[in-house]
């Protein structure tokens, strides 16, 4: 699977929206674009995945770019209850069957 | 939404005794499940995968005979860390999936096993 670079940590001011970039140039055309998100001392939760179309459901929307070597997960209005690690992983068609390889993600810390 | 659940949620014991964390999908048969460990502040490592019905795939690195995985039916898996050691003392969380629906992944909350 392809490898992901994420910036280590953010910071976003609550209500506005939290821009999560996320580099894979060496993602491969059967390879899907994954989000999931830890808060602490809890299991990751979905968030969201793509293939090459944007995509958003009531969490966040996924932007990925033309080539498909970097996307962005866009949280529209951030809340404290935000603050999280997010993780972006490719892997290949569907994520169902296929294992999910954690770096080690972005910490998103919401201010108040 | 797709839950899974884990149980227990925390165990603490003694050096020596075998641990048996439950992993169950609620709403959805799970014919794949993961078993993944993680350290303190450090990222989720895969251990496994196990496919109902069949023997688990165990990553490089992790001992087959240490953490036993059972996948017996399509909402339950086991991981049962024999004679555990303080040195497997870790966050153990569970996912599971389901091939025919091609969902994503779903997690648990995990399993904090402290061993003395």
């Amino acid at each position: 699977d392809a490898k992901t670079t994420q910036p280590t940590s953010m910071d976003c001011a609550e209500g506005r929206a939290a821009n999560l970039p996320c580099n894979h140039s060496t993602i491969s055309g059967n390879e899907y674009v994954y989000w999931y998100r830890q808060i602490h001392s809890q299991g990751p939760q979905y968030i969201i995945h793509g293939l090459k179309n944007n995509e958003t459901n009531e969490m966040a929307s996924l932007i990925i770019t033309e080539d498909r070597k970097s996307s962005t997960l866009i949280l529209p209005h951030a809340t404290l209850r935000d603050t999280a690690v997010y993780y972006c992983i490719v892997t290949h068609y569907g994520g169902a069957t296929n294992k999910l390889i954690f770096g080690t993600g972005t910490l998103l810390a919401v201010q108040p | 939404g797709a839950v899974v659940s884990q149980h227990p949620s925390r165990v603490i014991c003694k050096s020596g005794t075998s641990v048996k964390i439950e992993c169950r999908s609620l709403d959805f048969q799970a014919t794949t499940m993961f078993w993944y460990r993680q350290f303190p502040k450090q990222s989720l490592m895969l251990m496994a995968t196990s496919n109902e019905g069949s023997k688990a795939t165990y990553e490089q690195g992790v001992e087959k005979d240490k953490f036993l995985i059972n996948h017996a039916s399509l909402t339950l898996s086991t991981l049962t860390v024999t004679s555990a050691h303080p040195e497997d003392s870790s966050f153990y969380i569970c996912s599971a999936t389901d091939r025919a629906s091609n969902q994503p992944q779903h997690f648990g909350d995990g399993t904090r096993l402290s061993i003395l």
